[in-house]
């Protein structure tokens, strides 16, 4: 069975300075996707960033990247210039690729909370 | 801007209740899932749907909860009767093709249940 492991239940970041969030995993299967969603105090659960493993090319949003190491099985989401707005719970996310069968559902980790100080 | 939408958004109940979610799907999804938040467990899947039909419910409490789809516009997970220990934020989320494309999630349903 796949897991989801953030270590970093908390992390702080200085506004306009840059954060990481760790996320590793483990699966045996080659192709899959990884995500981060952001909740906000609202709880709505809000994507992020996607990547698909067969992609060698970093995934980027805007201030929004990842570090996606597929032989050390690590997600890490790097936001820069951070805003107070970023403010939020993120949570990394596995879904299998495989066709067929049940498996489509996200497995996530247990997040981390992210604070940005003015 | 098409969106998943929940009902209730908050619900409090008195234990041995019956307790009915909503959920709406963005049009044209072909996938539903159900997915409980509580502090100990963080996000755990409840049940999944694609094209209505049930794919995945093992991780629902067969006893007291059950998940349905009457048609592509609605998703209704049911619990009968309601405990404490079911206090919790549930999420629907939808997708089209459910290999490839992103879940986008509705607001949740708080449920505290007394």
């Amino acid at each position: 069975a796949q897991t989801v492991t953030q270590s970093q239940p908390e992390m702080s970041v200085q506004e306009a300075e840059t954060v990481t969030l760790s996320c590793t995993y483990d699966t045996s299967e080659s192709d899959y996707y990884l995500f981060w969603y952001k909740q906000p105090p609202s709880r709505q659960m809000i994507l992020v960033i996607r990547q698909e493993a067969y992609k060698q090319q970093n995934a980027t949003e805007n201030r929004f990247s990842v570090n996606f190491q597929k032989a050390a099985k690590s997600f890490s989401l790097k936001i820069s210039d951070s805003q107070l707005g970023d403010a939020a719970m993120y949570f990394c996310a596995y879904r299998s690729a495989l066709y067929g069968g049940s498996q489509g559902n996200l497995i996530f980790g247990k997040g981390t909370k992210l604070s940005v100080k003015p | 801007d098409a969106r998943v939408t929940q009902t209730p958004r908050h619900k409090v109940t008195e234990m041995g209740q019956e307790v009915t979610m909503r959920c709406q799907p963005i049009l044209g999804h072909n996938t539903v899932f159900w997915y409980r938040q509580t502090m100990m467990q963080g996000l755990e899947l409840l049940a999944y749907f694609r094209n209505r039909a049930p794919l995945d419910d093992s991780g629902m409490p067969k006893d007291r909860f059950s998940a349905e789809m009457p048609d592509a516009t609605l998703a209704t997970l049911k619990i009968q009767p309601s405990e404490p220990r079911d206090s919790a934020v549930y999420f629907c989320a939808s997708g089209w093709r459910e290999f490839t494309d992103t879940q986008y999630f509705g607001p949740g349903t708080r449920l505290t249940v007394l």
